[in-house]
This record gives structure tokens, sequence and C-alpha cells, in this order.
């Protein structure tokens, strides 16, 4: 999994209670990539990170926040989760921009009751 | 209408059949073309990456481009079971975003 790991692997939560998801990388790449993977929708972007400290949105970012101190960690934070946010969770990585090969984790699959 | 389709299949052949998988898509400003590999419960695998039209083969696999008719190809040759999977199509253009296709599941038979 080109050296990325995610935590937890799995994780059932309530609806309302906050749940933050962890991306840790030892490749030294700049961009990190947070998606969800859905039945019919297939990988979509939440959010991405082009460096320390700076982040954009994807296109379902609504309901969801990133943050990035350190260059091997991205952190997804779901602040009140919902069961609309029950889904596959991966992480991915390039060195360069969106352009550039993605390497993506083993995923975090989290089920909001 | 989705940028990227890919029919989801599922898609069963014998061991040693040759495979083509296929995904249409609508952005002309797409210049870079991946197909990846997804095992059940596990993360994409990068099968191939192209840039621009053209062929390009890596083993038993070959990833073909057309941009005139937005068309978009991965054949495997020599099918094996271990190919089992689902492969997803995915395009770029010059920005950080992929566009994916839903995958389709691929289903070899011993």
């Amino acid at each position: 999994d080109a050296g990325i790991t995610q935590s937890p692997r799995h994780k059932v939560t309530e609806t309302g209670t906050p749940v933050t998801l962890r991306c840790h990388q030892t490749e030294n790449h700049r961009y990190m990539y947070w998606y969800r993977q859905d039945p019919g929708h297939g990988l979509r972007l939440i959010h991405y990170s082009y460096g320390v400290k700076d982040t954009d949105k994807g296109e379902v970012s609504d309901g969801y926040s990133v943050s990035r101190s350190k260059t091997e960690d991205f952190l997804l934070t779901l602040e009140s989760a919902t069961s609309s946010q029950t889904s596959v969770y991966f992480c991915a990585i390039s060195r360069r921009d969106g352009t550039d090969t993605q390497y993506f984790g083993p995923g975090t699959r989290l089920t909001v009751l | 209408q989705k940028e990227v389709e890919q029919d989801p299949g599922p898609l069963s052949v014998p061991e040693g059949a040759i495979v083509s998988l296929n995904c249409t898509y609508s952005n002309s400003a797409f210049q870079y073309f991946m197909w990846y590999r997804q095992y059940s419960r596990k993360g994409p695998e990068l099968l191939m990456y192209t840039y621009s039209s053209g062929n390009k083969e890596d083993g038993r696999f070959t990833a073909q481009v057309d941009k005139s008719s937005k068309y978009i190809s991965l054949f495997i040759r020599d099918s094996q079971p271990s190919d089992s999977a689902t492969y997803l199509c995915a395009a770029a253009s010059g920005t950080y975003k992929y566009i994916f296709g839903t995958g389709t599941r691929l289903k070899v038979l011993a």
C-alpha cells in the first residue's frame, strides 16, 4: 500500500458523534487526498492537501473537515456523523498534483448507526 | 451525466480469455488516464497510467486511449482467476482531481 496506513480500519459509531480518521504516509509525498467509496458512485474526492496546513475541498466536502499539521499525517473529521456518511474511506498520496500517480491506502470502513 | 462512465458488470469469463474493459468520458480536458484494480475489501492498486492517446503495454495488460471518441480500454490477455477483482478507470486534467468510474466487477472462472 505504498507506505500508507489508515486508522482505524473499522469503526462503528452513532449519529451525532464526532469521528476522526487518520492517514499516515512514510513517502514524504506532498499531496494527500481523502475519498469515499459508495456503491453506484465510485470513488469521490472529499478534501485534499497540497502541503502542510494547505487544504482544499473536493466534490463531496459537506459535513467533513481536514487538517494537516505534518507532512506525514492527514486527518479527516466528521464533526457530527450522520448515517449518510456510512462508507469506506480511502486516503491517497501523490508526489505532485493530481496529474501524478495516486497511491491508495487500505481504507477505513465506517458505519454510522 | 457522469464525467466518466463505466459498465458495472459483473463480467464473467473463462480462464485464458482476453478481457476487454471499457470506459467513456465526456470532458475533453482530460489528458491523463488510469486503471486501478481493487480486490474485495482492499484499496485500489494502480495498474496503468497513460498520458494522451495511444497504447501502453505492461505484461498481460494493455491500456488504450482514443481521445477522438473519448473511449478508454483495458485489455487483459490470458486472464487468470487471480485477475478477479473490480477494475476502476479514472481520468484527470491539469488539476488535482481524478474522476473515477464506478468500477467493473470481473470474475475469471477456472
